[in-house]
């Protein structure tokens, strides 16, 4: 079947502008999560969703920051004012719920780019 | 807080030798324990899982057993693969917190 989708693959802005990036979870997958992956680095954690609401977003770095996911399936990230300190891979997973059993399917990510 | 740490790379290895990449966690309660696989220009699979104590989640001749005395869930590998060469991320979930927590990753290169 069909895994998690990210569009768009990649994202070239300038400093200050404003930024979507989408995420189509695995259809039947209530659990969505946001993280945000640097050069080298692990994947850290944005922002989790449970339907349609934001039951964790602990991890947004600045209210430059937001997420919605209105239909509990699509869901999109959205950076206000970007900055270069922004660059990085963005990925979205889904799980069918948010038990700790449960595996996350990873979308291949958007590379963000801010010059 | 919950952590997960793991030897640094990268690991280079000669094909057909035996790989291990630590993995060591800190958490509270009792998390499941993940091996997620990046492959050049692709983006994270999930390897293998073990979601309790002392289970063994195994995938394409990778293993790993949840220690929960060591805190500890390495990677092993009898006999690795050109084709195995990429960037592994040990994880775990705690449900209290709702987020899988990632190492920083190793990479591995292997030459034929």
């Amino acid at each position: 079947g069909a895994g998690v989708s990210q569009t768009p693959s990649n994202k070239v802005t300038e400093k200050g502008k404003y930024v979507e990036l989408r995420c189509d979870p695995i259809s039947g997958h209530t659990a969505l999560y946001w993280y945000r992956q640097s050069l080298g680095q692990g994947p850290e954690f944005l922002i989790y969703f449970q339907g349609t609401g934001a039951a964790d977003d602990s991890g947004l770095p600045n209210d430059r920051f937001f997420a919605v996911r209105p239909e509990g399936s699509v869901s999109t990230l959205k950076i206000q004012r970007t900055e270069r300190g922004d660059s990085a891979v963005y990925l979205c997973a889904s799980s069918l719920q948010a038990q700790d059993t449960d595996t996350q399917y990873f979308g291949p990510g958007t590379r963000l780019t801010v010059l | 807080g919950n952590s997960v740490t793991q030897m640094e790379g990268p690991v280079t290895l000669s094909e057909e030798a035996f790989l291990t990449i630590n993995c060591t966690y800190t958490a509270t309660g009792y998390p499941s324990l993940f091996w997620y696989v990046q492959y050049p220009g692709e983006g994270l699979q999930l390897l293998l899982k073990a979601t309790k104590a002392d289970d063994k989640g195994s995938n394409k001749g990778f293993e790993a057993t949840y220690r929960k005395e060591t805190t500890s869930f390495h990677l092993e590998k009898g006999s690795v693969q050109v084709s195995d060469s990429a960037v592994y991320f040990c994880a775990l979930f705690s449900g209290g917190y709702n987020k899988l927590i990632f190492g920083a990753g190793t990479r591995l290169a292997v030459h034929p």
